[in-house]
């Protein structure tokens, strides 16, 4: 498909685990995103990349949320020393970086810390 | 202050009648734009609608159009002749400036009876 990709689709952990998550964006797409949706609520911007660098991380709520984009294409946005409060879906969009940027999301990863 | 306000939770219309969703932003930025999102209950993001704040024409795509009042700050979502499969959350959302930083609603969940 030509889609936004994103596994796994969902991921149980325990409190204190280390958890990736995958996003394989649109060929060609350049921008990527990550949101956090909590239940209820619209997403939240987690981070931007452009390329392999990351342009704006503002949104990652402290230093235990982390994500690389090593080859400018899939990225991967790591969690260490999960707490109950990370529980939410977290969702990838990609984009090209110019005109109005509309987004592509994909399906999101459902992330349950017990 | 919130970027984006959503003040409808829930809304209900009846199939074939128009609905209007609300949505006001915030920003001191000359340059900005706006979005609109539908998440069914699936889970997938599917943009809508999207209006740049030099354009003075409103937004359409097909039964979508935007009310852009850029001096009131709002950006209501018009769907004319809704259909059982316009049933989702909608959310609104907004771009700064030249960043690629997005910000969201918290969404109305639309139902349309039959």
């Amino acid at each position: 498909g030509a889609g936004v990709s994103q596994t796994p689709s969902n991921k149980v952990t325990e409190k204190g685990k280390y958890v990736e998550l995958r996003c394989d964006p649109i060929s060609g797409h350049t921008a990527l995103y990550w949101y956090r949706q909590s239940l209820g609520q619209g997403p939240e911007f987690l981070i931007y990349f452009q390329g392999t660098g990351a342009a704006d991380d503002s949104g990652l709520p402290n230093d235990r949320f982390f994500a690389v984009r090593p080859e400018g294409s899939v990225s991967t946005l790591k969690i260490q020393r999960t707490e109950r409060g990370d529980s939410a879906v977290y969702l990838c969009a990609s984009s090209y970086p110019r005109g109005h940027n509309e987004q592509f999301f994909g399906p999101g990863t459902r992330l349950t810390v017990l | 202050a919130q970027k984006i306000t959503q003040t409808q939770p829930g809304m209900f219309v009846q199939e074939k009648e128009a609905v209007t969703l609300d949505c006001t932003y915030d920003t001191s930025d000359q340059s900005y734009g706006l979005f609109w999102y539908k998440q069914p209950s699936s889970g997938e993001m599917i943009f809508l609608i999207y209006q740049g704040s030099y354009d003075e024409q409103n937004a359409t795509e097909g039964r979508y159009s935007l009310n852009f009042q850029k001096a009131r700050k709002s950006a209501n979502l018009v769907i004319s002749a809704s259909q059982l499969g316009d049933s989702a959350m909608y959310f609104c959302a907004m771009r700064e400036g030249n960043f690629n930083k997005f910000y969201f609603g918290s969404g109305t969940k639309l139902n349309v009876k039959p």
